[in-house]
């Protein structure tokens, strides 16, 4: 099977500008998750969907939102993105949402 | 809410010589734990995973780790480390509870670094 994809892998925003980014899970995975991951605060959770439905919420502003679409991949996206957003973004999906997450390679997004 | 200590931030361990990562995590209900690796620029592979049943499991290369429920720890080990061990490596949880169990909390990583 193929692993979870990542569009697209690289991308330069500047400050205040808004940013999509895609993510493909493994064929018949169901949840997806997204984590941000930065130097300062490593690992962070930011949601996950099942089923079309945000089911799970970080810590996060409201800037940052998502959604999935019925083939079950999931697109996230930030507005008027700060300096701090800067990160790597990574996607992982799961069967149900238990039990373990597979990750994508990640998107690094910079913001200028 | 769930919490994952990983105490060494990096580990310097000559080819070949045994190592011990360590993870202790703080939770008020059963959880699942986990330990994945990443790799400069890459994303997070699956190392090892327990779920439920024995609590000393096995990767396929070479790495175990024992789930010790009183002492709340996961620590990863291998008895013999490779150069291509050199990587990030991170400890984490999800809660034992349907609807949150997707939420994995991570530790701040331990970066093996293996030199000849």
């Amino acid at each position: 099977k193929a692993g979870v994809t990542q569009t697209p892998r690289y991308l330069i925003k500047t400050r205040g500008q808004q940013v999509t980014l895609s993510c493909s899970p493994i064929s018949g995975h169901r949840s997806v998750s997204w984590y941000q991951q930065t130097p300062g605060q490593g690992l962070q959770f930011l949601f996950e969907y099942f089923s079309e439905t945000q089911r799970n919420k970080g810590n996060f502003p409201g800037r940052f939102s998502g959604r999935q679409f019925s083939n079950s991949r999931s697109e996230m996206n930030v507005s008027t993105l700060e300096l701090g957003d800067s990160a790597l973004y990574l996607c992982a999906s799961s069967l149900e949402g238990g039990g373990e997450q597979y990750f994508g390679p990640g998107t690094r997004l910079t913001v200028t | 809410a769930q919490s994952v200590t990983q105490l060494d931030s990096q580990v310097p361990v000559f080819e070949e010589a045994p190592v011990e990562l360590r993870c202790n995590y703080s939770s008020s209900v059963s959880v699942y734990l986990f330990w994945y690796v990443q790799y400069p620029n890459q994303g997070l592979q699956l190392l090892l995973k327990y779920l439920s049943g024995s609590t000393l499991v096995e990767s396929i290369n070479g790495f175990e780790a024992e789930f010790n429920k009183s002492q709340t720890s996961f620590h990863l080990r291998k008895p013999s480390v490779h150069i291509s061990d050199t990587a990030e490596y991170f400890c984490a949880v999800s809660a034992l509870q349907t609807g949150t169990a997707s939420k994995l909390t991570f530790g701040t990583g331990t970066r093996l670094q293996v030199t000849l």
